[in-house]
């Protein structure tokens, strides 16, 4: 079964630091989202994409946030300079069609841990 | 808008005992509804979706979960828990695109 993956698993990297996150989303599925889960808490909603800009963003996505579509198969997330706030698990998911019946499939997360 | 209460943050239970976890949401549209299950240092898979059609949807493993419009409720249940089945369930919602989740509820099986 088609698969969500993300790299690397595990992202150590000093504040003040940019950070890349990557994911390869099912190939055939044309929504693209980022999800965060801070430790103890709920995973909350970051950014959807569609088309190759952002379709859909939450408060916490701020300007020290960006995402990209790079070439036909990555997606990106970009903090430009970390904070320790930013230590997290980053989840990437994507669906078909972006339709609110349509399930995300996501990826196994990469764990961000700001020192 | 939509919200999504999952009450206990850990359920226990004994292997062979019917498990329940609870689900109540809130949203101003029709809602979806989700359940995802998360094993250790593992992704979120969905289990099962509600999407307006069968109020009773039967999920993979075993799960199954019944949308209660009146009591906008969404539990999620199996007859007969694994020692498998332990693991991090969340139940999220939503009304368009983006997936609005509950804290999840850590479900325990002891032998």
């Amino acid at each position: 079964e088609p698969e969500v993956t993300q790299t690397p698993s595990h992202q150590v990297t000093q504040m003040g630091q940019e950070v890349i996150l990557r994911c390869v989303p099912i190939s055939n599925h044309l929504y693209f989202y980022w999800y965060r889960q801070i430790l103890g808490q709920k995973v909350e909603f970051l950014v959807s994409f569609y088309n190759n800009e952002i379709s859909e963003k939450s408060e916490i996505f701020d300007d020290q946030f960006s995402v990209e579509r790079p070439d036909g198969s990555n997606f990106t997330l970009k903090i430009r300079s970390t904070k320790l706030e930013d230590s997290a698990m980053y989840f990437c998911a994507s669906s078909g069609t972006g339709g609110a019946d349509q399930p995300q499939h996501f990826g196994d997360g990469t764990r961000l841990s700001i020192l | 808008a939509q919200s999504v209460t999952q009450l206990g943050s850990h359920v226990s239970v004994s292997e062979g005992a019917l498990v329940l976890l609870r689900c109540n949401y809130s949203s101003s549209v029709p809602p979806y509804l989700f359940w995802y299950v998360q094993y250790p240092n593992q992704g979120l898979q969905l289990l099962l979706k509600y999407t307006s059609a069968a109020t009773l949807v039967k999920g993979i493993n075993g799960f199954e979960a019944e949308f209660k419009k009146s009591e906008t409720s969404f539990h999620l249940t199996k007859p007969s828990a694994h020692m498998s089945d332990a693991a991090e369930y969340f139940c999220a919602v939503t009304g368009y695109s983006t997936l609005t989740f509950g804290k999840g509820t850590m479900l325990l099986v002891s032998p």
